[in-house]
């Protein structure tokens, strides 16, 4: 069975502060691994996701994440806060054994301030 | 670029009563999901759908929950005799081949009274 915990379910950084976003998951088979955002009343935004090759991606609005196996880590971040960036910000992992279903973390709520 | 939909935005039902919950992946994609989360609550699984049948499906899809695809291009939620505890947000996603990251509407929120 496949897991994932995000440390920290809120998140407060100053505006043009780097942005650390925690994620570790469990897995049996290699992972695919993902960071979807959440606004306000709408659904979930893909930022990124890492399936194979390089460990290090890079997603949409200026979002990285690292993907380190020796760590079972794919932590999220990003060198400079912006407003716009307070959301909810998911990780989620999925098996392609099991029609590739996502399971979640419980969500980071991240919050700028000015 | 292309977007799954999701209606209504908002349902409110009686407990009791059945509800469709609606959906349009987007038109090429060929797996279908049902996520739905429980305000305060993580995002849980429910359902995923390819070539016309059930490929996976969660503890929480019992006999109360079915899918459909009665088009080429809509994917329904049936819950029967809903109950309380159903109200939640409820997304729909789709995917491409292997690989391809699942894309999500914005939800359809339902409220059981």
């Amino acid at each position: 069975a496949q897991s994932v915990t995000q440390l920290g379910s809120h998140v407060s950084v100053s505006e043009g502060a780097l942005v650390l976003l925690r994620c570790n998951y469990s897995s049996s088979v290699p992972p695919y691994l993902f960071w979807y955002v959440q606004y306000p009343n709408q659904g979930l935004q893909l930022l990124l996701k890492y399936t194979t090759g390089a460990t290090l991606v890079k997603g949409i609005n200026g979002f990285e994440a690292e993907f380190k196996k020796s760590e079972t880590s794919f932590h999220l971040t990003k060198p400079s806060a912006h407003m716009s960036d307070a959301a909810e910000y998911f990780c989620a992992v999925s098996d392609e054994n099991a029609g590739n279903m996502l399971t979640f973390g419980g969500g980071t709520r991240l919050m700028v301030k000015p | 670029e292309p977007e799954v939909t999701q209606t209504p935005s908002h349902q409110v039902t009686q407990m009791g009563q059945e509800v469709i919950l609606r959906c349009v992946p987007i038109s090429n994609h060929l797996y279908f999901y049902w996520y739905r989360q429980i305000l305060g609550q993580k995002v849980e699984f429910l359902v995923s759908f390819y070539n016309n049948e059930i490929s996976e499906k969660s503890e929480i899809f019992d006999d109360q929950f079915s899918v459909e695809r009665p088009d080429g291009s809509n994917f329904t939620l049936k819950i029967r005799s809903t109950k309380l505890e159903d109200s939640a947000m409820y997304f729909c996603a789709s995917r491409g081949e292997s690989n391809q990251p699942q894309h999500f509407g914005d939800g359809t929120r339902l409220s059981i009274l």
